[in-house]
């Protein structure tokens, strides 16, 4: 059973495409995040959810827009792609937002062309 | 602006020794840290945790020690087993906030 699934796990397009990530956790956690890995291996939080509310947002263009339909579950959605968007984009969750340790998913490879 | 360092991208050590790995953090504000590890195409996987008013932890093999005055963390390995050949990241947060280290691969030679 996998914990913290994401899909897909592979995503190649154009740039100016529109692209969707989905997330999903079945550890019964009550938060989750983005977090994108760049070509020098750092790895970096964007957003976090906790019951469905945004808590972290970190400085992401405006084109990155994250929901969550409900605590199980947190999507991105990337608008108007730019070649520096390539990365890997690791969904996680933790059991609360506060001193927890997170699971992460496999990542989804992006690729722009 | 790296608030948490690992300095060395890569280890190697003989199967049966012990592995160190570094991570330098420059928030004193941090008071949480943990270690993940992670194997190619998947995601991190979280080893072991410190809280800021311990300075060591252990989890069977593993051991992480922290020096708060120097700002340092390390994780012990103990004895290394092929296995354990993986990229391993340190993180440190206040709480809710979590930043990543860039990584160290290690690799035990069997």
């Amino acid at each position: 059973d996998t914990a913290v699934s994401q899909t897909p796990k592979y995503l190649v397009t154009q740039m100016g495409n529109d692209k969707s990530i989905k997330c999903e956790q079945n550890l019964g956690h009550d938060t989750m995040y983005w977090y994108k890995q760049d070509s020098k291996k750092f790895l970096k939080i964007m957003f976090s959810y906790n019951n469905k509310e945004l808590i972290i947002n970190e400085t992401v263009p405006n084109r990155f827009s994250p929901k969550s339909p409900d605590k199980a579950h947190l999507n991105l959605h990337i608008n108007s792609l730019e070649l520096g968007d390539s990365a890997v984009y690791f969904c996680a969750s933790s059991q609360d937002s506060y001193y927890q340790p997170q699971h992460f998913g496999d990542g989804t490879r992006l690729s722009i062309l | 602006d790296q608030q948490v360092k690992q300095n060395s991208p890569s280890l190697s050590v003989q199967e049966g020794r012990i592995s160190i790995l570094n991570c330098d953090y420059t928030n004193s504000m941090f008071d949480y840290f943990l270690w993940y590890k992670k194997y190619p195409a998947e995601g991190p996987t979280f080893l072991i945790s410190i809280s800021s008013i311990k300075d060591k932890n252990e989890d069977g093999r593993f051991t992480v020690f922290l020096n708060k005055s120097a700002k340092h963390l390390s994780l012990h390995i103990v004895p290394s087993q092929p296995g354990d050949s993986a990229v391993y990241f340190c993180a440190a947060s206040t709480g809710n906030q979590f930043y990543f280290g860039t990584g160290t691969s290690l690799t035990v030679i069997p």
